[in-house]
């Protein structure tokens, strides 16, 4: 069975500390992995990462995909008050649901960010 | 704001209705997506549409049924709901199938 496995489930840090936010999967024909920022509701694109080794990066946000370990991780430096969320991992597998492009999430990390 | 429409916002309603959600694309997404976020579950993935055919079904119960229209928005239809349907529906779309999905502020429905 598919499964994405988010580590840790929950975070709390200070401004101005970096966090790493680890993502595993077992995924029958990976295509690709995304991250999400989830606030107050919809969950916000942050990343897709479809290429092992290759860093996407974002102001202070960066993650990398490791496609011979199967995992993935999402850095933020410096973080601030506003960083404060849950962050959601999903994989697309060409399997999934007989089709392409259907996110298999993690059960998310939320990090918390006091000032 | 992602482009993504989702109406309504908030739904209460009683066990054994039927409620209809509505979903519109971003401008040139031909994919739409629905997802079920419960507390207990996270987010599932529920059916899937491009260009107004049925592509993909993941865990959608046999009471739900959706369908995608001519100007490509989507409706998710629930039926005979019980307490457990309880939960927030996103509606995503995205330019091409596998491409990055982009999320509806989404509907929180309420049964009860």
């Amino acid at each position: 069975e598919d499964k994405v496995v988010q580590s840790p489930l929950s975070l709390v840090v200070h401004e101005g500390d970096t966090v790493t936010l680890n993502c595993s999967y077992e995924v029958t024909n990976f295509r690709s992995l995304l991250w999400y920022k989830q606030e107050k509701k919809a969950p916000t694109f942050l990343f897709m990462l479809t290429s092992s080794g290759i860093e996407k990066k974002s102001g202070r946000l960066s993650s990398i995909l490791d496609k011979k370990e199967l995992f993935s991780i999402l850095n933020i430096t410096a973080t601030q008050t506003g960083d404060s969320a849950v962050y959601l991992c999903a994989v697309t597998s060409l399997n999934y649901g007989g089709s392409q492009g259907n996110l298999i999430f993690g059960k998310g990390t939320k990090l918390s960010v006091k000032p | 704001d992602s482009g993504v429409t989702q109406t309504p916002k908030h739904l209460i309603t009683a066990t054994g209705q039927r409620v209809t959600l509505r979903c519109s694309p971003r401008s040139g997404d031909l994919s739409v997506y629905w997802y079920q976020q419960s507390l207990d579950q996270g987010l599932q993935f529920l059916i899937q549409y491009y260009n107004g055919e049925e592509r993909a079904k993941g865990n959608i119960l046999e009471r739900f049924s959706a369908q995608q229209f001519p100007d490509l928005h989507s409706e998710l239809n629930l039926s005979s709901l019980e307490l457990g349907d309880s939960a927030l529906y996103f509606c995503a779309s995205s330019v091409e199938l596998g491409g990055t999905q982009y999320f509806g502020p989404g509907t929180r429905l309420l049964v009860l």
